[in-house]
């Protein structure tokens, strides 16, 4: 069955340290998301690609990069770990501009 | 600014009765909604969705009202079974925003035995 892949599932790192999340999706769909998901704030949008080599910037974006070289996959980084971006990582995907969005099953990181 | 907003925190029902949640959205370019479920420890999961050319979708025990004149949506989920217990997310999107989803923060439902 196709699928939506997180990894790691579970990180604790420390300020100031480059941390990279894994998302990798096997639908072969075009949109792929970074959420994270905070007590109060439900879910919110870190960055987004529409295809291979196109990244947009989401509502949270400071502090976080992503890139698309394949289809599969949108690695997110924290380039310098903060504290305040301790928090739970869900990446999504859909076939196209419409529709559901399926999600991972997330990735929680702890900042120290 | 919040565009989409779940207003209760926290829902508790009885089994067997209706759950209702509501959501409003305050971005009248809104033209599509959808209704996400999450169990702890689990990425989200959708469960249904309505155009704004529609004002009510059903699919089984749910069932989602759109009223585009007061800008609120609303999940009905007839009956309730503890398995429903969750955090129920509200999303909505338009084309003008490329159609990234916009998610409220989301209800916890509570279905009691």
């Amino acid at each position: 069955d196709a699928e939506i892949t997180q990894s790691p599932r579970h990180k604790i790192t420390e300020t100031g340290r480059q941390v990279t999340l894994a998302c990798h999706q096997t639908w072969n769909h075009n949109n792929m998301f970074w959420y994270r998901q905070d007590l109060g704030h439900g879910l919110r949008l870190i960055h987004y690609s529409y295809g291979v080599h196109d990244t947009n910037k989401g509502e949270v974006s400071d502090g976080y990069s992503v890139s698309r070289s394949n289809t599969e996959d949108l690695p997110l980084t924290l380039e310098s770990a903060a504290s305040s971006q301790t928090s739970v990582y869900f990446c999504a995907s859909r076939k196209g501009n419409t529709g559901e969005l399926f999600f991972g099953e997330g990735s929680r990181l702890t900042v120290l | 600014d919040q565009q989409v907003k779940q207003n209760s925190p926290s829902l508790s029902v009885q089994e067997g009765r209706i759950s209702i949640l509501n959501c409003d959205y305050t971005n009248s370019m809104f033209d599509y909604f959808l209704w996400y479920k999450k169990y702890p420890a689990e990425g989200p999961t959708f469960l249904i969705s309505i155009s704004s050319i529609k004002d009510k979708n059903e699919d089984g025990r749910f069932t989602v009202f759109l009223n585009k004149s007061a800008k609120h949506l609303s999940l009905h989920i007839v009956p309730s079974q503890p398995g429903d217990s969750a955090v129920y997310f509200c999303a909505a999107s338009d084309g003008g925003s490329n159609y990234k989803l916009t998610f409220g923060k989301g209800t916890l439902l509570t279905v009691n035995p």
